[in-house]
């Protein structure tokens, strides 16, 4: 059974800091690993989907890598805004099926 | 703007009721997915439909069933409400690709038991 950690649970960093979200999982015989933000109460907003056979995607400030050998992803987030505050969850996708298995989530909040 | 309709937004019931959840896919999209997100987890697979057919189930007992329709609107159905059924339920619509890619969730149905 896939299992998906994300550290740390919570992160509060000042406005305009560079950080990194972490991301693991237990089987590396993934399919895509995604990449996606939850505001409280609402959604999943999907940031950034990357293939198994990528390295990593970008989008704007954001920046997701992808290691399939050490079984880890990262987020990196540059020049952090008050409107970045939300939760981040990561998921792998492991088969044909799309079913995601997600990790439980960093909370992020940006001070301004 | 997300294409992904669920219906109704927040939801009380009573132990050992029955509830019925319902979710608008995006136009164009054949599959739909069911997730339960209890507080301060990610979400949890429960099962997946594809052109009327359960197409895939996580680890949920038989009271959580669902439908899927021709016009590929859905369905969660939980019988026999228990306090740990709590959480917010997330429909997810895209096309069978397996890739993820096309994927929309909706906004989530709020289920509160007591």
């Amino acid at each position: 059974k896939q299992e998906v950690t994300q550290i740390p649970a919570a992160l509060s960093v000042p406005e305009g800091e560079n950080l990194v979200l972490n991301c693991s999982f237990t089987d590396s015989a993934i399919y895509n690993l995604q990449w996606f933000r939850q505001d409280p109460g609402k959604g999943l907003t999907s940031l950034l989907l990357i293939q198994s056979s990528q390295r990593e995607q970008t989008s704007g400030r954001l920046n997701a890598s992808l290691d399939k050998s050490s079984g880890r992803s990262t987020l990196y987030i540059a020049a952090s805004q008050p409107g970045d505050s939300a939760t981040y969850l990561c998921a792998a996708i492991i088969d044909t099926g799309n079913q995601f298995y997600f990790g439980t989530g960093t909370s992020l909040t940006v001070i301004p | 703007e997300t294409g992904v309709t669920q219906s109704p937004t927040h939801l009380i019931k009573t132990r050992g009721q029955q509830v019925t959840l319902r979710c608008s896919s995006q136009s164009g999209h054949n599959t739909v997915s069911w997730y339960q997100q209890a507080l301060g987890q990610g979400p949890q697979f429960i099962f997946q439909y594809y052109r009327e057919e359960e197409n895939g189930r996580g680890n949920f007992p038989p009271r959580f069933s669902g439908l899927q329709f021709p016009n590929y609107s859905s369905e969660l159905n939980v019988n026999a409400l228990e306090l740990d059924d709590s959480a917010l339920y997330l429909c997810a619509s895209g096309p069978l690709t397996g890739s993820g890619y096309g994927y929309t969730f909706g906004s989530g149905t709020r289920l509160t038991v007591v």
